[in-house]
Order: structure tokens, then C-alpha cells, then sequence
């Protein structure tokens, strides 16, 4: 099967700790996004991949940082969560940026910050 | 203010009926119009693009663009209990980031 794939589902952590979700696809595609989707379900991208380079980064906290280790993969880290970072976040894929490229999206994983 | 916005927030259909949901943009930039579905737990998955004026049909879903307006609509005929979810309008511009601004969606329920 050939998808976006994302772990964990679900993650529940404390103010200040360090998170990493993790997202593959298996779709050959050589662009890759990271967005937040917030309570009102409002969905707003945070940062861009093709081919491992960021080409796109949206003004989020210098505590959002993406990771790459091929076209495959872009995993998020979130050094010392805050309160307002609860979240789901949603990783997708294409081929190719512009207009016309169609974006697949990955089940997202939700994020609490107690 | 949002650079794409949807209407309305909310709406409700009867099975087999039409759904209409709106969608204006305020960028003149933006040539290219996606709609996404969004169903409850999953990620959203895309439904029609358009970027020419007029309509554009697939199946049940018609998409209409005007550029002149900055509006595009989607119209769901024959609207069926699975059309349930939440429905984003998304553009981007001809050039620069190419980054997909999504709308604030639009949450539409069809009732058996």
C-alpha cells in the first residue's frame, strides 16, 4: 500500500519536554510538508521539503525544527513544548511545488501539551 | 484576515439533495483552486483542483471558477451521508513559495 504514513497517532506530554513525530511516504514523491491543524481546525503549513532542501518556512518558533534524511521521510521535532503547541499535526506529500501538485496528506498526529 | 474564506461555516443537507459551499479569495496572486474533504480522524484528501474560469465536473462535484470575482464554489449533487466532513477551499499563487493557503473550511452534514 502507498500512502503517508505518520507515528505516533497520539502523544500526550508535559510543558518544556522535547516531542518528535515521525512521517513517511511511500508515494515516490519528491516534496514534502509539515502543517498544523489547530482547535478550530484551522490548517496552516509550517515548513516545506524537496529534494532535502527546505524551501519553505513558515515564521513558526525557532523550537519547530524539521528533519530529512531522504525524499521519503521528514520528521518534526519540538524542543521544550509549550501550552499553545497542542495540536494535530499533518504531513503530506507531492510531487513537485506549484499550483497544480497534489497534496496527500497523512492521518496527522495529535498533540496535548499539559 | 484570511486570505481565502469560506461560507458557510456550517450546512446542512438532506440526503439526495445539492450542497453549495462558497469559497473568495483576497489575493489577485492566486491562479490555482483546490477543494479538500476532511472526514473525522483523518488527514485531508483532495477533491478537484480548478484553474481556468467556468466549471469544471467530476462525477457528483461541480467546481465553478471566476478569476474577474477571485470566487470559486464546489456543488455536491445527489449529496450522499459519506459527503459528511469538513470541506477546505485552498489556493496559491502563480509564482514565489507556492504554498497552499487553505481556507477556514466549511463543515457539512448530510442527514439520512
Amino acid at each position: 500500500e502507498t500512502a503517508v504514513f505518520q507515528t505516533p497517532n497520539y502523544h500526550v506530554t508535559q510543558v518544556g519536554n522535547e516531542v518528535s513525530f515521525n512521517c513517511k511516504q511511500t508515494l515516490g514523491h519528491d516534496t514534502m510538508y509539515w502543517y498544523k491543524q489547530d482547535s478550530k481546525k484551522l490548517l496552516k503549513i509550517m515548513f516545506s521539503y524537496n529534494n532535502k532542501q527546505l524551501i519553505v518556512n513558515e515564521t513558526v518558533p525557532r523550537r519547530f525544527s524539521p528533519q530529512s534524511s531522504d525524499k521519503a521521510h521528514l520528521n518534526l521535532r519540538i524542543k521544550s513544548v509549550e501550552p499553545e503547541d497542542s495540536a494535530v499535526y499533518l504531513c503530506a506529500s507531492s510531487v513537485g511545488l506549484g499550483g497544480r501538485a497534489e497534496q496527500f496528506f497523512g492521518p496527522g498526529t495529535r498533540l496535548t501539551v499539559l | 484576515q484570511q486570505k481565502v474564506q469560506q461560507s458557510p461555516e456550517s450546512l446542512s443537507v438532506p440526503e439526495g439533495g445539492m450542497a453549495s459551499l462558497n469559497c473568495t479569495s483576497s489575493d489577485r496572486n492566486f491562479q490555482y483552486f483546490w477543494w479538500y474533504r476532511q472526514h473525522s480522524g483523518e488527514g485531508p484528501k483532495a477533491l478537484m483542483s480548478i484553474f481556468s474560469d467556468g466549471d469544471k465536473k467530476e462525477g457528483r462535484f461541480t467546481a465553478h471558477l471566476n478569476k474577474a470575482s477571485l470566487h470559486v464554489s464546489l456543488h455536491i449533487r445527489d449529496s450522499q451521508p459519506s459527503d459528511s466532513a469538513l470541506y477546505f477551499c485552498a489556493a496559491t499563487a502563480s509564482s514565489g513559495s507556492w504554498q497552499l493557503i487553505f481556507g477556514s473550511g466549511t463543515q457539512l452534514t448530510v442527514m439520512p
